[in-house]
């Protein structure tokens, strides 16, 4: 089992619509979660970050985190062209050590 | 604030060869951790760096070393570089708590040939 899975992409959603991508992990001692988006040939970027359980907005983004079920989650509501990336997920398993999952590739239709 | 630096940018080498990478962090941040990117294997850590000492390892070979100096600029060094070596290679600097966001620099691009 990976460390840190991500829902296959790619994902395509209309403009306007919301996007929801998923993320489930194994390090039950995970405290901190991450989304990056990262645009063709570009670097990572930080999108959110969640630590606790519940909901966490952020303009047009939601960041879900339920501990129990070992699961992240990151909505984009009202989609753009804009968005169109790919989303990866992150989870903190010690200090600086980051496991990524492998990425969910969106796209975002006019 | 200035980001995260990289140098260089783009990189060809041949097999067997060495390579020397470097990552200035964003002042302040006394965590610098190394990311190896591929197609076919995505984002994975190579090691963090923190106030001078490893702090923790990815799997990766021997062959893949990094240091880190007093000011927490640090390098990444590849030795007996193979083809399988060929990926984007990215810096990420924090303040070094887990809780700490890591910035990430614009990345190496190294080619084996």
């Amino acid at each position: 089992q990976k460390e840190v899975e991500q829902n296959s992409g790619p994902l395509s959603v209309p403009e306007g619509a919301i996007a929801s991508l998923n993320c489930t992990y194994s390090d039950r001692g995970s405290q901190s979660f991450f989304w990056y988006r990262q645009y063709s040939g570009k670097s990572p970027e930080l999108i959110m970050f969640i630590y606790s359980n519940g909901d966490k907005e952020d303009g047009r983004f939601t960041a879900q985190l339920n501990k129990a079920s070992q699961y992240v989650s990151l909505l984009i509501r009202d989609s753009q062209p804009s968005d169109s990336a790919t989303y990866l997920c992150a989870v903190n398993v010690a200090g600086g050590k980051l496991i990524f999952g492998q990425g969910t590739e969106l796209s975002v239709k006019p | 604030k200035a980001g995260v630096t990289q140098t260089p940018r783009y990189l060809i080498k041949t097999r067997g060869q060495q390579v020397t990478l470097s990552c200035s962090p964003i002042s302040g941040h006394r965590s610098v951790s190394w990311y190896q990117q591929t197609p076919g294997q995505g984002l994975q850590f190579l090691f963090e760096y923190f106030s001078e000492t490893q702090r923790n390892k990815g799997n990766f070979p021997g062959r893949f070393s990094g240091r880190q100096f007093s000011n927490s600029r640090s390098e990444m060094n590849v030795s007996t570089l193979e083809l399988g070596d060929s990926a984007l290679y990215l810096c990420a600097s924090s303040g070094g708590k887990p809780t700490d966001t890591q910035y990430f620099g614009p990345g190496t691009r190294l080619t084996v040939l």
